[in-house]
């Protein structure tokens, strides 16, 4: 596709539910990352991936957070039993590949908010 | 932790140049300096990189310093459209790959 795409869009879910976020990156790039962003904070990276493994999942907040990449191309992020303070805009990026002369390029989030 | 010192706000007038400065005394030879910015909670857009030599595209010239150790975003007609939080990033080396550490930014208000 011509940029990063993500869904849903928004979603809104009760407190404790499980939810599936979606990226489609960039066709051929290699990278993607995920990164999460509360209201009025800044962004905070979350996992990256490269292929299929991950070989960076440092950022992710807590083992309710789990992501996996298939053939090399989307990626879904999972949050299980969802908090309030789930609530942020989750962000997914991709570049062709993961040296630093590579660009990033962000697609436009998922806003995710827990009642 | 961000390697990067941003002011936290700036004010352009529209029409003029918005010169957006970035200190990254700590930058390693064979890292990038990127600048992105973010429009309301947006997906951060990409504006321009560089590593030694100045650069220019469409959107911005980005000038870095001999040392290294400073760089200025240069928008030369700042529109209201401009009006963003501007995010200065030096690629991390890390585990073999390299992701972008964002910071706080500066929050530029073009005024008209």
């Amino acid at each position: 596709g011509a940029g990063v795409s993500q869904s849903p869009s928004n979603k809104v879910t009760e407190k404790g539910k499980d939810v599936e976020l979606r990226c489609d990156p960039i066709s051929g790039h290699t990278a993607l990352y995920w990164y999460r962003q509360s209201l009025g904070q800044g962004l905070e990276f979350l996992i990256y991936f490269q292929g299929n493994s991950a070989p960076d999942k440092s950022g992710l907040p807590s083992d309710r957070f789990s992501a996996e990449r298939t053939g090399g191309s989307v990626s879904t992020l999972t949050i299980q039993r969802t908090q309030q303070e789930d609530s942020a805009v989750y962000l997914c990026a991709s570049s062709r590949d993961r040296g630093p002369g590579n660009t990033i390029y962000f697609g436009e989030g998922s806003w995710l908010t827990v009642v | 932790d961000a390697k990067t010192t941003q002011p936290p706000s700036m004010d352009c007038a529209e029409g003029r140049a918005a010169n957006l400065p970035c200190n990254h005394s700590t930058i390693s030879g064979n890292e990038y300096v990127y600048w992105y910015r973010q429009i309301h909670s947006q997906g951060p857009q990409y504006i321009i990189h560089g590593l030694k030599n100045n650069e220019t595209n469409e959107m911005a010239s980005l000038i870095i310093t001999e040392d290294r150790k400073s760089s200025t975003l240069i928008l030369p007609h700042a529109t209201l459209r401009d009006t963003a939080v501007y995010y200065c990033i030096v690629r991390v080396a890390s585990g073999g790959y390299n992701k972008l550490i964002f910071g706080a930014g500066t929050r530029l208000a073009v005024h008209p």
